[in-house]
């Protein structure tokens, strides 16, 4: 079985610039899910996905962050415009729907900043 | 209170030894899961084993085994046999039945360096 796909595997900016990130879940997934991974802590949800609904992004910054999953399959996430704060690695998981079902990841796009 | 707690920021352990990695947790909410992950250094994250808070017996998955102590909460990774493969970043995440959008919550991570 194919994995969760990400692209780009890497991407430098400068501050105020845009970047988008892509992610195709893994085949029959339901459930799609962006993680933000700073240098030196665990990965921190910024919006899940359930089909093409949005699940939670209480901690998506609104003002500059925005995800979409048409179609329920793929999903994109943007920065505009991005920050120095916002370097990090960018991780898209995806899961079958219940409790105990595990998220499984991508390969992350690590976004620079400069 | 942080919900996922790892003391250890990095571990060192001889090739072929057994080592245990730490994770205590916070939560009022009967049901939750526990996960554990690894993270090498190419990025990707592997998932390991699960433990749900209602089973009765400690989660076993090849060289893996979760050392459950629901009374204290903890929920310690031990890896048998260590190989040179296993150095990597791990990390412990907990999702809560009260919250119902199942989200992980992840703890800081253990570095384990395996030495030849």
């Amino acid at each position: 079985e194919a994995g969760v796909a990400q692209s780009p595997r890497y991407k430098i900016i400068e501050k105020r610039q845009s970047v988008a990130f892509w992610c195709n879940p893994i085949s029959g997934h339901a459930t799609l899910y962006w993680y933000q991974q700073i240098l030196g802590q665990g990965p921190k949800l910024l919006i899940q996905f359930q089909n093409n609904g949005v699940v939670d992004d209480s901690q998506l910054p609104k003002d500059r962050f925005s995800a979409e999953r048409l179609k329920g399959v793929d999903s994109t996430l943007k920065i505009q415009p991005a920050k120095l704060e916002d370097s990090a690695v960018y991780l898209c998981a995806s899961s079958l729907l219940g409790f105990n079902q595990p998220q499984h990841f991508g390969d992350g796009t690590r976004l620079s900043i400069l | 209170a942080q919900k996922i707690t790892q003391t250890q920021p990095g571990m060192f352990v001889q090739e072929k030894e057994a080592v245990t990695l730490d994770c205590t947790y916070d939560t009022s909410d009967p049901s939750y899961g526990l996960f554990w992950y690894k993270q090498p250094s190419s990025g990707e994250m592997i998932f390991l084993i699960y433990q749900g808070s209602y089973d009765q017996q400690n989660a076993t998955e090849g060289r893996y085994s979760l050392n459950f102590q629901k009374a204290r909460k903890s929920a310690n990774l031990v890896i048998s046999a260590s190989q040179l493969g296993d150095s990597a970043m791990y990390f412990c995440a907990m999702r809560e039945g009260m919250d119902s959008s199942y989200k992980l919550i992840f703890g800081s991570g253990t570095r384990l360096l395996v030495r030849p």
